[in-house]
C-alpha cells in the first residue's frame, strides 16, 4: 500500500522559508516521479512542483519558480520542497503526490497546512 | 501556462447522469486525468488517460477527450458522488488543473 505522509508546515512570517517533506512507503520510491500540490483555503487545486524519477529533471509552476526547489532522497524514500521568500499568497495546504504522468496523479498524502503570515 | 475551464457547479438529481466539463486549446491532442475531492480529503484519481478507471472507481465514472473539451461522466449519480471534482493534464513540462466543478446531487 502507498503512503505518503508529510510535515513541515505551519506558521511562517513573510519573505521567511520553510521546507516540507514527504516520506513515501509501499513503492519503488526511486523511479517514480513525486509531485507537489497546494490548495489555498477554499481554493482549487494548483500543482507546484515536479521532480522526475530515474534522472534529475525538475519542473516548476510559474508563481514559485526561482522561490521554491524541491530535491528527493532516493536512500531515505523522502521527498522535499524547500520554500522561501514566502508570502501569503503561500498560504495553503500543500500535497505530496505520487506522480505516473499520463497515468494521472495516482496517490495523495493528507497534506501540510502552510501559514504565511505576520 | 495552460489554462483549464470547468462550469463552477453543476447539479444532478439521485439516478441521473451527471457531465462535467473541461476545455482547453486542443485539449483532445493531451491525456486528461479527473480527480475527485471530498470535503477534508485529499483527491482522488477516478480517471486517467482520457477514459481509464483506476482499480476501485465504480464503472458510473467514464470519460472522453476530443477537439478542446474533455468530459467526465457520472451515470446513475448517487449521494456520495456528491464532491468537487478537477481536470488535469500535461502539458510542455507543466501541469495543469482546472479550477473545479462543484457537483450537488439533489
Amino acid at each position: 500500500e502507498v503512503q505518503l505522509l508529510e510535515s513541515g508546515g505551519g506558521l511562517v512570517q513573510p519573505g521567511g522559508s520553510l521546507r516540507l517533506s514527504c516520506a513515501a512507503t509501499g513503492f519503488t520510491f526511486s523511479t517514480n516521479a513525486m509531485t507537489w500540490v497546494r490548495q489555498a483555503p477554499g481554493k482549487g487545486l494548483e500543482w507546484v512542483s515536479t521532480f522526475s524519477g530515474g534522472g534529475d529533471n525538475t519542473y516548476y509552476a510559474d508563481s514559485v519558480k526561482g522561490r521554491f526547489i524541491v530535491s528527493r532522497d532516493n536512500s531515505k524514500n523522502i521527498f522535499y520542497v524547500q520554500m522561501n521568500s514566502l508570502s501569503a499568497e503561500d498560504t495553503a495546504v500543500y500535497y505530496c503526490a505520487k506522480d505516473d504522468h499520463d497515468h494521472g496523479i495516482t496517490d495523495w498524502g493528507q497534506g501540510t497546512l502552510v501559514t504565511v503570515s505576520s | 501556462s495552460y489554462d483549464l475551464s470547468q462550469p463552477p457547479s453543476v447539479s444532478v438529481s439521485p439516478g441521473q447522469t451527471a457531465t462535467i466539463t473541461c476545455s482547453g486549446h486542443k485539449l483532445g491532442d493531451k491525456y486528461v486525468c479527473w480527480y475527485q475531492q471530498k470535503p477534508g480529503q485529499s483527491p482522488v484519481l477516478v480517471i486517467y488517460k482520457d477514459l481509464q478507471r483506476p482499480s476501485g472507481i465504480p464503472e458510473r465514472f467514464s470519460g472522453s477527450n476530443s477537439g478542446n473539451t474533455a468530459t467526465l461522466t457520472i451515470g446513475g449519480t448517487q449521494a456520495m458522488d456528491e464532491a468537487d471534482y478537477y481536470c488535469q493534464a500535461w502539458d510542455i513540462n507543466t501541469v495543469a488543473f482546472g479550477g473545479g466543478t462543484k457537483l450537488t446531487v439533489l
